[in-house]
C-alpha cells in the first residue's frame, strides 16, 4: 500500500499491556519511529528502531519490527492513565528523508 | 520542551485576513517542516526546507506561502483562507540535510490551532 496504516483506536485498563500496530510501506526504510501526541500538544518522539534490529526495549516500551511483513508494533507494559494519547508510527521517505506518518492510534487508558 | 517554538498557539482569522505563523528552533538543525493536522486526515506534510531552500511542496494551495529566512526560522504566511483550512499546524525540525542522511528524528513544536471563520 501507499499509506502508513494503523488501527484508529485502542482501549485498555490501567496496569494492562497495550500493543499498537503499524504497517509501513518501504522495506528499505532505515529508521522507524514512534511518536506520542498528548491533547493540545505537538508530537514527541517516544522511541525509534534501526532497520537491522527486530526488537528494541526501552523501560516500559518494546518495539518489534517484522521487515518481511513491513509490520511495526509498540508494546507499552503496565499502561498508565498518563499514557492516554495518540500514537503515530513514522517512516522516512524521499530524497530529503522527510517523515511520513501513520493515521495515528488513539489510546484510552481507563482506571 | 522540544526546542521548537511556535507562535501563536491559537489563531482565529477571517477569510479575508492575512496572518503569519512563526516557528523557531535553536537546535542547530538543517531541515524544517510544516505539517497540517486536521480531524479528518492524518498528518499531512506541506513544505520541507533544507538549508533554507524549499525542497518539497506537496501540492499545497497558493494561499499558503512559506518563508525560511535563515536556518532557525520558518514562517507560514496565510491569506484568503477557507474554513476547511482550520486545523493544527505543526512545525518540525530535524538534523538532516540532503540525500543519504540516515537519522530523520524530528522535533515538533506545540502547534498553532488555526480557526478560519
Amino acid at each position: 500500500g501507499e499509506d502508513v496504516e494503523q488501527s484508529l483506536f485502542l482501549s485498555v485498563r490501567e496496569g494492562d499491556s497495550s500493543v499498537i500496530n503499524c504497517t509501513y510501506t518501504d522495506s528499505s526504510s532505515t529508521y522507524l519511529y514512534w511518536y506520542k501526541q498528548e491533547p493540545g500538544a505537538g508530537l514527541q518522539l517516544l522511541t525509534y528502531i534501526f532497520s537491522n534490529m527486530d526488537m528494541k526495549q526501552d523501560q516500559r516500551l518494546t518495539v518489534l519490527l517484522n521487515k518481511k511483513d513491513k509490520h511495526l508494533s509498540l508494546r507499552i507494559a503496565d499502561t498508565q492513565t498518563g499514557d492516554s494519547a495518540i500514537y503515530f508510527c513514522a517512516e522516512p521517505k524521499g530524497g530529503f528523508q522527510k517523515l511520513v506518518f501513520g493515521t495515528g492510534t488513539r489510546l484510552l487508558v481507563s482506571p | 520542551e522540544t526546542g521548537v517554538t511556535q507562535t501563536p498557539r491559537h489563531l482565529v482569522m477571517g477569510m479575508t485576513n492575512k496572518k503569519s505563523l512563526k516557528c523557531e528552533q535553536h537546535l542547530g538543525h538543517n531541515a524544517m517542516y510544516w505539517y497540517k493536522q486536521s480531524a479528518k486526515k492524518p498528518l499531512e506534510l506541506m513544505f520541507v526546507y533544507s538549508l533554507e531552500e524549499r525542497v518539497e511542496n506537496n501540492s499545497v494551495p497558493s494561499r499558503f506561502s512559506p518563508e525560511c529566512p535563515n536556518s532557525s526560522h520558518l514562517f507560514l504566511h496565510l491569506h484568503t483562507l477557507q474554513p476547511e483550512d482550520s486545523a493544527l499546524y505543526l512545525c518540525a525540525s530535524s538534523p538532516g540535510a540532503g540525500e543519504g542522511f540516515m537519522n530523520t528524528e524530528a522535533f515538533f513544536g506545540q502547534g498553532t490551532r488555526l480557526t478560519v471563520v
